[in-house]
């Protein structure tokens, strides 16, 4: 079945510092790829998605392109803020579409310090 | 991107209560949704697939007579917690999709932080 492996934390930086977050997957076709936000004590929000190979999603500064020689869904951001503190999950959504669950990783935990 | 709302935000309630926690999309037709338990410090764990006008779907270990969903319109999806106990406090997270394919993402509520004493 489909399943995400995400980075482990929790990942501590100093603000301005390069982030890397690692989510590789496993599945079978061409999944959806998405990277998810979750702020303390609040729901999830997207932060950005690729739904076909070599696709570059970006938003707020953060980037991920979508590898499907390494299956691979890596974020980055380039120099990252106290307000990036959050937790990221990395998830696919397979190839049925809306009505198909998303698979997540565990999550990654960012604290960001000034 | 569109919104979904997840009401109440926290709810705490006595043992043997029942809760209802409303999940509704705003702005778009939301043909599936999925109803989370998040635990502390870890991921989500998805409880039930439910598309409008038909039964929800079950993830194993998921009690469905425990934990009851309805999805009768395509705007609003209700969970209930019946006789709830302590081991039921958690974080329910609510998120919705439209079947037609034009959000391939799925749309989150604000999620339900439910309190069992």
């Amino acid at each position: 079945g489909n399943s995400v492996t995400q980075m482990e934390g929790p990942v501590t930086l100093s603000e301005e510092a390069f982030l890397t977050i690692n989510c590789t997957y496993t599945a079978t076709g061409y999944p959806s790829l998405f990277w998810y936000v979750q702020y303390p004590g609040e729901g999830l929000q997207l932060l950005l998605k690729a739904t076909k190979a070599d696709d570059k999603g970006s938003n707020k500064g953060f980037e991920a392109t979508y590898r499907k020689e390494t299956t691979s869904f890596h974020l980055e951001k380039g120099s990252v803020q106290v307000s990036d503190s959050a937790v990221y999950f990395c998830a696919l959504r397979g190839t049925q579409g809306g009505s198909e669950k998303l698979v997540f990783g565990k999550g990654t935990k960012l604290t960001v310090n000034p | 991107g569109a919104v979904v709302s997840q009401h109440p935000s926290w709810v705490i309630c006595k043992s043997g209560t029942s809760v209802k926690i409303e999940c509704r999309s705003l702005d778009f037709q939301a043909t599936t949704m999925f109803w989370y338990r998040q635990f502390p410090k870890q991921s989500l764990m998805l409880m039930a697939t439910s598309n409008e006008g038909s039964k929800a779907t079950y993830e194993q270990g998921v009690e469905k007579d425990k934990f009851l969903i309805n999805h009768a319109s395509l705007t609003l999806s209700t969970l209930t917690v019946t006789s709830a106990h302590p081991e039921d406090s958690s974080f329910y997270i609510c998120s919705a999709s439209n079947r037609q394919g034009y959000f391939t993402e799925a749309f989150f509520g604000q999620g339900t932080r439910l309190t069992v004493v």
